[in-house]
């Protein structure tokens, strides 16, 4: 079975500094996909970064980058220069390829403070 | 271009009774699906559909969860007796495929309150 583990319930960061959320999961599979998901209190999940596992070069969205070490099973969230906006609940995924079950984590809660 | 539509967003009603929450994806996309978010955890899938076929409702608690898709567009879910233990938030959300290229779209969610 896929697990996804998120160790940090709530973490904060003062704004234009930076945070790293962290998530594992444990599987046998080779070939997965893996994303992380922002949740804002209004309750609407928004795709935030993906990354797919056979890929080595870590994916980047603008501000936001994973660290992916696949022997690790690890992919944590870095976000760069916090914005008041990123306050959210924030979601690992995983999927394994061509299986659309997508596993998601308990979620860590992200407060940036002013 | 409009999101993934649900209603209502909040339901309360007491146990034993019946609900039902409705979803409408975002126009062209095929694949939906509904999830169960308790509180403090994230979403589980509960059925996803492609078009009008069920392709996955390996999660769903048949003996009191039902779910369709009419016409492979809108899709309703219901509790048929609802239980406490049935409170949560019920997310839906909606892709072009179903592979994970395609990205899901969620809606905001419906809160039930069972009582």
């Amino acid at each position: 079975a896929q697990t996804v583990t998120q160790s940090q319930p709530e973490m904060s960061v003062q704004e234009a500094e930076t945070v790293t959320l962290s998530c594992t999961y444990d599987t046998s599979e080779n070939n997965y996909y893996l994303f992380w998901y922002k949740q804002p209190p209004s309750r609407q999940m928004i795709l935030v970064i993906r990354q797919e596992a056979y890929k080595q070069q870590n994916a980047t969205e603008n501000r936001f980058s994973v660290n992916f070490q696949k022997a690790a099973k690890s992919f944590s969230l870095k976000i760069s220069d916090s914005q008041l906006g990123d306050t959210a609940m924030y979601f690992c995924a995983f999927m394994i390829f061509n299986n659309n079950d997508m596993r998601f984590g308990a979620g860590t809660r992200l407060t940036v403070k002013p | 271009e409009a999101g993934v539509v649900q209603s209502p967003r909040y339901k309360i009603i007491e146990k034993k009774q019946p609900v039902a929450f409705w979803c409408n994806p975002i126009s062209g996309h095929n694949t939906l699906y509904w999830y169960l978010q308790n509180l403090g955890q994230g979403p589980e899938l509960l059925i996803r559909y492609e078009n009008e076929e069920a392709v996955d409702d390996s999660q769903l608690p048949k003996d009191r969860f039902s779910a369709e898709r009419l016409k492979g567009v809108d899709s309703t879910l219901k509790i048929q007796p609802a239980e406490l233990g049935d409170s949560a938030v019920y997310l839906c959300a909606s892709s072009w495929g179903s592979s994970y290229s395609n990205e899901q779209f969620f809606g905001p969610g419906t809160r039930l309150t069972v009582l």
